[in-house]
């Protein structure tokens, strides 16, 4: 198994422009996360889902949009970027929820936003 | 709010101590802990966990110890290693059964 794989690895972008970070897991969880993660700090929950077609906010939802058509996918987007948005970006996901299940992690995305 | 944070931002062992890396948590409905190394460059990675049910748990070279009354968890690495360096996070479920809550993280750094 790959695990949970995000593309890309490092993105540039300018102000006010927009895009999506890919997220794709082949562990057949329900759960799936998408944390931030800003220098010296913990992750910060952005979104998350516990299947197809059901998306909840985190802590910190302001500025993304997620989607989750499949299992296996759950695309994070963000819609004019701001500079606030520079940060590392983890997906995740498990089985069930968090009494007890693992929550694996991406390698993560680094995003800068100039 | 709810918060789950670190005692010491760094701790420098030498190779082949123990290391113990401590968290407080505030949230007294917390029933799930977890332990996460993350590597530079890399996300985070599970290295233990434990439910409010238990009050010690034992890996391969690490131990998680939970004390409910006081509200704090600890990691315990036995014989520390150069590979052993790394952020530690720990992380607290608040009793939800879909957000874990990360504090700050302790940066672990093994000498030779």
């Amino acid at each position: 198994n790959a695990g949970v794989t995000q593309t890309p690895k490092f993105r540039i972008l300018k102000i006010g422009q927009s895009m999506t970070l890919q997220c794709t897991q082949d562990m057949n969880h329900n759960y799936m996360y998408w944390y931030r993660q800003d220098p010296g700090m913990g992750l910060k929950l952005i979104y998350y889902s516990v299947g197809a077609g059901i998306t909840d906010k985190g802590e910190v939802p302001n500025g993304y949009n997620v989607s989750r058509s499949t299992t296996e996918d759950f695309p994070l987007r963000l819609e004019l970027a701001a500079p606030s948005q520079t940060s590392v970006y983890f997906c995740a996901s498990s089985l069930g929820d968090t009494s007890g299940n693992t929550i694996y992690f991406g390698e993560g995305s680094w995003l800068t936003v100039v | 709010g709810e918060s789950v944070g670190l005692h010491l931002p760094t701790l420098s062992v030498q190779e082949g101590d123990n290391s113990i890396i401590n968290c407080a948590y505030s949230n007294s409905a917390s029933d799930y802990f977890i332990w996460y190394k993350q590597e530079s460059g890399k996300g985070p990675q599970f290295i233990i966990d434990i439910r409010s049910n238990m009050d010690k748990r034992q890996g391969q070279r690490v131990t998680v110890l939970l004390n409910k009354t006081v509200k704090h968890l600890s990691l315990q690495i036995a014989a520390t290693q150069p590979g052993d360096s790394a952020v530690y996070f720990c992380a607290e479920n608040g009793g939800s059964n879909y957000k874990l809550t990360f504090g700050k993280g302790t940066l672990l750094t093994v000498n030779p």
